[in-house]
């Protein structure tokens, strides 16, 4: 079974700060990972993910994760903070063939003028 | 193009009171997901179809809850009867599966319908 761990329920961050969410999982197989966005009152919206290739994986907004199988780590950053990014991130995991995303707890950052 | 489109947004009732979720997916979308996402918490999956099969519900509570995919579009979430524990908002998502890999599929989820049993 596979799992999800985000290390911070809360984090903050002040404008042009950079960002780091991080995010562990566990699978017996290899992963596929990805990392979505809620903002207040919206769906989940998809902001990277890794499937296979190339470990460094750019979203939009200016995000970007590494895949690091050595420390099962998937972590979020963005080398500058804007006042936009304040959300709710979760980090989700699924495997070849298997149709379901399991979620992590979620992280809400927040962005301080 | 229209997406996940989801209702009602808020429904507020007592305990064991019926309630009733709908969903609309992405036109085209073969595979439609309904998540729970309790307050402070990660969606969780409680049933997914493929057109109108039901292939995954193995962590929807059966008692209480009932789900249906008419003809591999629309889809209805019911919960008979509520419990105070049923107060979460409860995601739709759709996404399309041709053959492939389901895994790396993206979901693109509604806006939530968010339930308050008292």
């Amino acid at each position: 079974a596979q799992s999800v761990t985000q290390l911070g329920s809360h984090v903050s961050v002040s404008e042009g700060a950079l960002v780091l969410l991080r995010c562990n999982y566990s699978s017996s197989v290899p992963p596929y990972l990805f990392w979505y966005v809620q903002y207040p009152n919206q769906g989940l919206q998809l902001l990277l993910k890794y499937t296979t290739g190339a470990t460094l994986v750019k979203g939009i907004n200016g995000f970007e994760a590494e895949f690091k199988k050595s420390e099962t780590s998937f972590h979020l950053t963005k080398p500058s903070a804007h006042m936009s990014d304040a959300a709710e991130y979760f980090c989700a995991v699924s495997v070849r063939s298997q149709g379901n995303l399991i979620f992590g707890k979620g992280t809400k950052l927040s962005v301080k003028p | 193009e229209a997406g996940v489109v989801q209702s009602p947004r808020y429904k507020i009732i007592e305990k064991k009171q019926p309630v009733a979720f709908w969903c609309n997916p992405i036109s085209g979308h073969n595979t439609l997901y309904w998540y729970r996402q309790n307050l402070g918490q990660g969606p969780e999956l409680l049933i997914r179809y493929e057109n109108e099969e039901a292939v995954d519900d193995s962590q929807l509570p059966k008692d209480r809850f009932s789900a249906e995919r008419l003809k591999g579009v629309d889809s209805t979430l019911k919960i008979q009867p509520a419990e105070l524990g049923d107060s979460a908002v409860y995601l739709c998502a759709s996404s399309f599966i041709q053959g492939g890999d389901s895994g790396a599929n993206v979901l693109t989820f509604g806006a939530g319908s968010r339930l308050t049993v008292l």
